[in-house]
């Protein structure tokens, strides 16, 4: 079974300051990484998405991928309030079915 | 871009009916669409991957009788919940994508609450 585990929260942080989330997966042969945000009744929405390993920036986002060691993260820099949301780590697959974390909820306090 | 619709959001209806969802790709051709189902504090559970003009391919557990899923065209799939119970209760959300290695892109969801 395909597996994704996210580090448990909830995550607290102060507004301004970097939070960071972790994911790990068990499926060796995975290719695809994504992170995705989903607000409290709300549906997923894509946030980022890295294929290779190493680092890759969006605005204040960044998503690092180690393949080597399973490892795929998110950084959100100068967390702001609207950042408060759960969010999903998903694994692909060759089969381009998605296995998402439990998610890790993070609030930002102003 | 990419853009996926899915209608109707909100559905309250007595137990035994059936209840049709359907998600669209606006701006884009999906050859794939998925369907996930969220209980509370819940991660997405993937029920049934659909592809345009086949049968849609049904995850361990989940009954394909009790969930029908259409993919008539490259923009459209629906998924029916026939004669739906209590414990159908769900937020149902579709995805789609357009070629393989796109990620997935998902609709706003649809709250389903049988009395």
């Amino acid at each position: 079974q395909k597996e994704v585990e996210q580090n448990s929260g909830p995550l607290s942080v102060p507004e301004g300051a970097i939070a960071s989330l972790n994911c790990t997966y068990s499926d060796r042969v995975s290719q695809s990484f994504f992170w995705y945000r989903q607000y409290s009744g709300k549906s997923p929405e894509l946030i980022m998405s890295i294929y290779s390993n190493g680092d890759k920036e969006d605005g204040r986002f960044t998503a690092q991928l180690n393949k080597a060691s399973q490892y795929v993260s998110l950084l959100i820099r100068d967390s702001q309030p609207s950042d408060s949301a759960t969010y999903l780590c998903a694994v692909g697959s060759n089969d381009y079915k998605l296995s998402f974390g439990a998610g890790t909820t993070v609030t930002v306090r102003a | 871009g990419a853009v996926v619709s899915q209608h109707p959001s909100w559905v309250i209806c007595k137990s035994g009916t059936s209840v049709k969802i359907e998600c669209r790709s606006l701006d884009f051709q999906a050859t794939t669409m998925f369907w996930y189902r969220q209980f509370p504090k819940q991660s997405l559970m993937l029920m049934a991957t659909s592809n345009e003009g086949s049968k849609a391919t049904y995850e361990q557990g989940v009954e394909k009788d009790k969930f029908l899923i259409n993919h008539a065209s490259l923009t459209l799939s629906t998924l029916t919940v026939t004669s739906a119970h209590p414990e159908d209760s769900s937020f149902y959300i579709c995805s789609a994508k357009e070629q393989s290695d796109q990620p997935q892109h998902f609709g706003d969801g649809t709250r389903l609450s049988i009395l």
